[in-house]
């Protein structure tokens, strides 16, 4: 079964400082990948996704995130924080049939001014 | 709808009740999930409709949980028996057959049981 591992359930970075949250995945086939995030009291919101086509890929907000095949990894980062990325990061794999997604524990990301 | 409409979007029971939370998807969305979301983890899988069955329900804690849509559209999920344990965040999805994996995320209904 598919399964995702996301090492840190909480980062703190300054504002414009880099941001990196990490993702690890396991999948006995080549897995689909997801970041969502979610504000306060929001429901789930996607941020980007590999589909198995371009390995780097680009989301919403200036994020992207690289498959990295031989490392098993999908980390999402963001070149410089803003105030208003403040939230709760989850880094999700579909399942073999391509109908549902299983997520991983979540990153609280927090940003200092 | 524009997006997943979840309602109440905060339920305060006491142990022993019933509960029902409603779900109304996206229009035209042939899948519907239910996630429950506890405090500082993860979305949960529980339950997953495609039309009007239920495709997968291995997801659902005991038996005091069930599900149903019964015209492929809005969902009911319904809690018989409350615990403390199952207060949580219910999160509805819902998704178009044609993307795979991406679900649209409702804001959820926050059940509290006293």
């Amino acid at each position: 079964a598919q399964s995702v591992t996301q090492l840190g359930s909480h980062v703190s970075v300054s504002e414009g400082a880099l941001v990196l949250l990490r993702c690890n995945y396991s999948s006995s086939v080549p897995p689909y990948l997801f970041w969502y995030v979610q504000y306060p009291n929001k429901g789930l919101q996607l941020l980007l996704k590999y589909t198995s086509a371009a390995t780097l890929v680009k989301g919403i907000n200036g994020f992207e995130a690289e498959f990295k095949k031989s490392e098993t990894s999908f980390h999402l980062t963001k070149p410089s924080a803003h105030m208003s990325d403040a939230a709760e990061y989850f880094c999700a794999v579909v399942n073999n049939a391509g109908n549902m997604l299983t997520f991983g524990g979540g990153t609280r990301l927090m940003v200092k001014p | 709808g524009a997006g997943v409409s979840q309602t109440p979007s905060n339920k305060v029971t006491e142990k022993g009740k019933y509960v029902e939370l409603r779900c109304d998807p996206i229009s035209g969305h042939t899948a519907l999930y239910w996630y429950r979301q506890s405090l500082g983890q993860g979305p949960e899988f529980l339950i997953y409709f495609q039309g009007t069955g239920a495709a997968d329900d291995s997801g659902l804690p005991n038996d005091r949980f069930f599900a149903v849509r019964p015209e492929g559209s809005v969902s009911t999920l319904k809690i018989q028996r409350t615990e403390r344990g199952d207060s949580a965040v219910y999160l509805c999805a819902s998704r178009n057959r044609a993307n795979t994996g991406e679900l649209f995320f409702g804001e959820g209904s926050r059940l509290t049981v006293l």
